[in-house]
């Protein structure tokens, strides 16, 4: 089985462009959420969707926006990019919307510079 | 607010040795408690978890217990490999709350042959 893919792997943009990661879950996963992750620190929460429903946002501007699609794969949306929003972006994916009794498996990340 | 701190690395160590990373955490709920692994290039790898006070989470000869009176879940390894090299990341989440994982900043270790 395929485990969560993230496309695209690398990803080089300008400042003041937007950018569309795209994510698929685990066959028969419900639940996606993406995180960032700055050179040299942990991930940080972004969004949680489940059943194409947001159930979580981290503390990131308006810029950033997230939708589910009807067969679970997901979208994290980067507008008015700036060079801080440069780091890799992380997807996740979880049978249900309860880490605590799932595992949540996370995909290889997109690495996005912005320039 | 909830947070996680983790020992700072590199550590390095000579392959066979003791290894220890020390994780303490700060949690309003009753958080369950993760260690993540990511090698080079790669994404987040699961390697335990302990869902309850003294649960002790164990995978591949890594153990962690869940301890509530001193908030800790240190990262133990009787003799580390150089195939362990990598960063190790303490994490929690807590239930009923928008399902995130709140991770630490990770510490990389290096084993040396």
């Amino acid at each position: 089985d395929a485990g969560v893919t993230q496309s695209p792997t690398h990803l080089i943009k300008t400042r003041g462009q937007h950018v569309t990661l795209r994510c698929s879950p685990i066959s028969g996963h419900k639940s996606v959420s993406w995180y960032q992750q700055v050179l040299g620190q942990g991930p940080q929460f972004i969004f949680q969707y489940y059943e194409k429903e947001e159930r979580g946002r981290g503390n990131f501007p308006d810029r950033f926006s997230a939708r589910q699609f009807p067969n679970y794969s997901s979208e994290l949306n980067v507008n008015a990019l700036l060079l801080g929003d440069s780091a890799l972006y992380l997807c996740a994916s979880s049978s249900n919307d309860r880490v605590r009794n799932t595992e949540a498996f996370f995909g290889q990340g997109t690495r996005l510079t912005v320039v | 607010g909830d947070s996680v701190t983790q020992m700072e690395g590199p550590v390095t160590l000579s392959e066979e040795a003791f290894l220890t990373i020390n994780c303490t955490y700060t949690a309003t709920g009753y958080p369950s408690l993760f260690w993540y692994v990511q090698y080079p290039g790669e994404g987040l790898q699961l390697l335990l978890k302990a869902t309850k006070a003294d649960d002790k989470g164990s995978n591949k000869g890594f153990e962690a217990t869940y301890r509530k009176e001193t908030t800790s879940f240190h990262l133990e390894k009787g003799s580390v490999q150089v195939s362990d090299s990598a960063v190790y990341f303490c994490a929690l989440s807590i239930l009923n709350r928008d399902d995130k994982i709140i991770f630490g900043k990770g510490t990389r270790l290096h084993i040396l042959p």
